[in-house]
């Protein structure tokens, strides 16, 4: 089984440019959940879509946006990309919301 | 928003030496969860806890939930080079459908 598949692995942007990060499960899991990993910081809520249809907001949103395209895949889009959004990121997702989550390997971002 | 205080941030320890690290919280957690992250890798799930009072093993990984629901721990015995890693605690609050993650600590095994 794949799991958690995100593309790409790693990206270089230039400041003001967009991009749209993808991820797909084939775990018919309900929930997924955009993080983002900074040295120090741990992992940080970005998104979250708790069922198909639904996404809300986690601990840090500004400058994305994300779409739940169906039960397998939720992207995580960049509009005019920042040095602040120099991180890795990863995506995840569990069978609902009472249990623990899949990851995937990330995607390592870099904005000049 | 809920916040988890991870310690040790870093530990240092030589090969089959036993480790231990713990999490807490001011809120109380319905579920905590232990992951385990290898360099260049997401986070790999190892052991979730969903009773007040659980211990729960998996190998030599050994976690528990404390009884007060707002902490937990999770003990390494006889480490070995592979368990080198970042450690990460969660803790789920069904109502909130997301889980906190903890800052982790970083195991470096010396051989």
């Amino acid at each position: 089984n794949a799991g958690v598949t995100q593309t790409p692995k790693f990206q270089v942007l230039k400041t003001g440019q967009s991009m749209t990060l993808q991820c797909a499960q084939d775990m018919n899991h309900n929930s997924m959940y955009w993080y983002r990993q900074d040295p120090g910081m741990g992992l940080r809520l970005i998104y979250y879509s708790a069922s198909e249809g639904t996404t809300d907001k986690g601990e840090v949103p500004n400058g994305y946006n994300v779409s739940r395209l169906n039960k397998r895949e939720f992207s995580l889009r960049l509009e005019s990309a920042a040095p602040s959004q120099t991180s890795v990121y990863f995506c995840a997702s569990s069978e609902n919301r009472f249990y623990g989550y899949t990851f995937g390997s990330g995607t390592r971002l870099t904005v000049v | 928003g809920q916040q988890l205080n991870q310690s040790p941030q870093s530990m240092f320890i030589q090969e089959g030496e036993d480790v231990s690290m713990n999490c807490t919280s001011s809120s109380i957690f319905n579920t905590w969860l232990w992951y385990k992250q290898d360099p260049g890798e997401g986070p790999v799930l190892l052991i979730a806890l969903y009773k007040a009072g659980e211990l729960t093993s998996n190998g030599r990984l050994t976690a528990q939930f404390g009884i007060t629901r707002k902490d937990s721990f999770l003990n390494i015995s006889a480490s070995i080079p592979s368990d080198v890693g970042i450690y990460f605690c969660a803790g789920l609050n069904t109502n909130a459908g997301k889980s906190t993650f903890g800052d982790g600590t970083t195991l470096t095994v010396k051989p």
